[in-house]
């Protein structure tokens, strides 16, 4: 069965540091997605990526974030200057067009630790 | 605006006895409801979904769930609970298209712990 994939599995990053987290959506699917649960809290939405751009971002996604599709087949996600807060579980996912069911598939995630 | 709330932060149940794990949304539009599974250290995984067809729905390793639009519901089920069902459940909603693209909100988990 396809799969979202992710890496790294575990990054610990210095607090200020760059750090950029990679996905290889589902091959087909033209919706992408970035989702990040902090230890014990819900999962929550960060920005979703359609046609080449973002299609929607919540008000986590600020200026610090960035996202990106520089090749056709990964999706990466940019945090310029990590914050302690920025510790998390970083949940990749994408979605195939309406007739394969609208069903949203995640990756295994990488859990970003920020010291 | 669109919401979860999943009654009941931890369920523990004895291996065999019947899983209940409720799910209550809140929707402007018609949902797509799911609920999705996360083991320890791993992903999310798709236990089962509704997009508008049959309103009992089953999904993988036994579980079903009832979408109930009167009570705004999607309550998940399982007649008999087995050791491996140990994990924390998520149930999520999302509209049905439009501008949301499909974005999911999903509620505070519900940690399910199965005793011998």
């Amino acid at each position: 069965e396809p799969e979202v994939t992710q890496t790294p599995s575990h990054q610990v990053t210095q607090m200020g540091q760059e750090v950029i987290l990679r996905c290889v959506p589902i091959s087909n699917h033209l919706y992408f997605y970035w989702y990040r649960q902090i230890l014990g809290q819900k999962v929550e939405f960060l920005v979703s990526f359609y046609n080449n751009e973002i299609s929607e971002k919540s008000e986590i996604f600020d200026d610090q974030f960035s996202v990106e599709r520089p090749d056709g087949s990964n999706f990466t996600l940019k945090i310029r200057s990590t914050k302690l807060e920025d510790s998390a579980m970083y949940f990749c996912a994408s979605k195939g067009d309406s007739t394969s069911g609208n069903t949203i598939y995640f990756g295994e995630g990488s859990w970003l630790t920020v010291v | 605006a669109q919401s979860v709330t999943q009654l009941g932060s931890h369920v523990s149940v004895s291996e065999g006895a019947l899983v209940l794990l409720r799910c209550n949304y809140s929707s402007s539009v018609p949902p797509y409801l799911f609920w999705y599974v996360q083991y320890p250290n791993q992903g999310l995984q798709l236990l089962l979904k509704y997009t508008s067809a049959a309103t009992l729905v089953k999904g993988i390793n036994g579980f079903e769930a009832e979408f109930k639009k009167s009570e705004t519901s999607f309550h998940l089920t399982k007649p008999s609970a087995h050791m491996s069902d140990a994990a924390e459940y998520f149930c999520a909603v999302s509209d049905r298209g439009g501008t949301s693209y499909g974005k999911l909100t999903f509620g505070q988990g519900t940690i399910l712990t199965v005793h011998p």
